[in-house]
Formats: C-alpha cells, sequence, structure tokens
C-alpha cells in the first residue's frame, strides 16, 4: 500500500502558484519524498525528492515540515501544461527500493 | 535521464492471444520495472526486471501470465499472455536513473483487449 495520503484534486489559477500537499506521517528516517507527474497520456515523469530540508529546481519547490510527517510540492507560476495526475511516493534512496504509486492529486489549472 | 522507448505504443488484441511489449533504454540500467496503469487507475508495479537472472513478481502478478525477459542491461519484454478484457491497460517500462536514484519512465504501451 501507498504510505502517503493526498487530495484526489485541485483547482488552481493559471498563473497562482499550486502548493500541492501531502502526508506521510508513518515515514521512516531514511525514506526520502519523491513527487511525480503524469500528463495526459504519458508516462511519469519526475519532479523533484527530498529527505528532510527544502529543495529546489527548475520544476518545482519541495516544502517538508520539521517532523517530515508532511510535505508541500509548490508550482510557482502554474501553467496550463502543468494539468496532470502529481503523485507524492515515500521511498528509500537506493536501487532496490520500488516506487509504489497511490492515488495521487489531480490538478486542474484554469485559464 | 535515461530515454525509453516501448514498442508497440498501442495495440487491439482479441481475447486468448499474447502480446509482447518491448523497453529499450539509451544507456545501461541496473533496474527495470513493468507497471500497469488500468483505465482511470493509479500504476500498479507488475514486477522488477532482473538481469540474467528470474523476474521478481509482485503479489497478484504471476510468470504464467506475465512472463519478462532482460537479455541484457538496456532491453526487456513483457508478454501479456492468453488476454481477457481485463487486461486492458496501459503497459509502462520504468528504469532506474544512473546517478541520481530515481526512476524513469516510458511512454506506454495502450493495449485494448476485445
Amino acid at each position: 500500500d501507498a504510505k502517503t495520503t493526498q487530495p484526489p484534486s485541485m483547482d488552481c489559477a493559471e498563473g497562482r502558484a499550486a502548493n500541492l500537499p501531502c502526508n506521510h506521517s508513518t515515514i521512516s528516517g531514511n525514506e526520502y519524498v519523491y513527487w511525480y507527474r503524469q500528463i495526459h497520456s504519458q508516462g511519469p515523469q519526475y519532479i523533484i525528492h527530498g529527505l528532510k530540508n527544502n529543495e529546489t529546481n527548475e520544476m518545482a519547490s519541495l516544502i517538508i515540515t520539521e517532523d517530515r510527517k508532511s510535505s508541500t510540492l509548490i508550482l510557482p507560476h502554474a501553467t496550463l501544461r502543468d494539468t496532470a495526475v502529481y503523485y507524492c511516493i515515500v521511498r528509500m534512496m537506493n536501487r532496490d527500493d520500488k516506487i509504489i504509486f497511490g492515488k495521487g492529486t489531480r490538478l486542474h489549472i484554469l485559464p | 535521464s535515461a530515454v525509453i522507448s516501448q514498442k508497440p505504443s498501442r495495440d487491439i488484441c482479441q481475447r486468448g492471444t499474447s502480446l509482447t511489449i518491448q523497453c529499450q533504454v539509451d544507456s545501461q540500467v541496473t533496474m527495470m520495472f513493468w507497471y500497469r496503469q488500468q483505465p482511470g487507475q493509479s500504476l500498479t508495479l507488475i514486477a522488477t526486471a532482473n538481469q540474467g537472472s528470474e523476474a521478481t513478481y509482485e503479489s497478484g502478478f504471476v510468470i504464467d501470465k506475465f512472463p519478462i525477459s532482460r537479455p541484457n542491461l538496456t532491453f526487456s519484454t513483457l508478454t501479456v499472455s492468453n488476454m481477457s478484457p481485463e487486461d486492458s491497460s496501459i503497459y509502462l517500462c520504468s528504469v532506474e536513473g544512473g546517478g541520481v536514484e530515481t526512476q524513469y519512465f516510458g511512454p506506454g504501451t495502450r493495449l485494448l483487449v476485445l
């Protein structure tokens, strides 16, 4: 079973920041938080991952709470092309640990 | 990041037949995975394709139904055997990215079984 809980859907206005929450209250000390997204008719795309510090890359920012029981993915200026299902995943950072997908959040960017 | 291609991209098959899906990566990778995504659902891991040994299947998936080959570090196949309409899904290949410890996904194969 997936170790994360996400809202099933969210709306965000184009140009605004999209903040996607994720609950992972049972995360262990050696598990990372990963985010992927799946645009319609495509394979999932890696976005970002982190352990306990906040992370930022060209796609998004990841804010992890101090107790690591929840996190937020931030798309700073959402565009229509960001409409997708976003998956929050907890896994260990080693090649043998599988990615288990939950149901994700369906993000609708509204024009 | 790894570039992954899958063949065929889509197919329509008759029940009782089998289809083999190919996954090709542009670089050598240790870990390759096969996922299924049923209509409107999330991804479910079928198995890990191990190079030089038998695939490791997840609960609910068996080798007779989903035989997997992994002849080298850049290629794998998944066969969906004795298909039924319930096998209609998107099948995705995934590989562990070198040096980043994350997975990259192929574009998927859309299968419709009539």
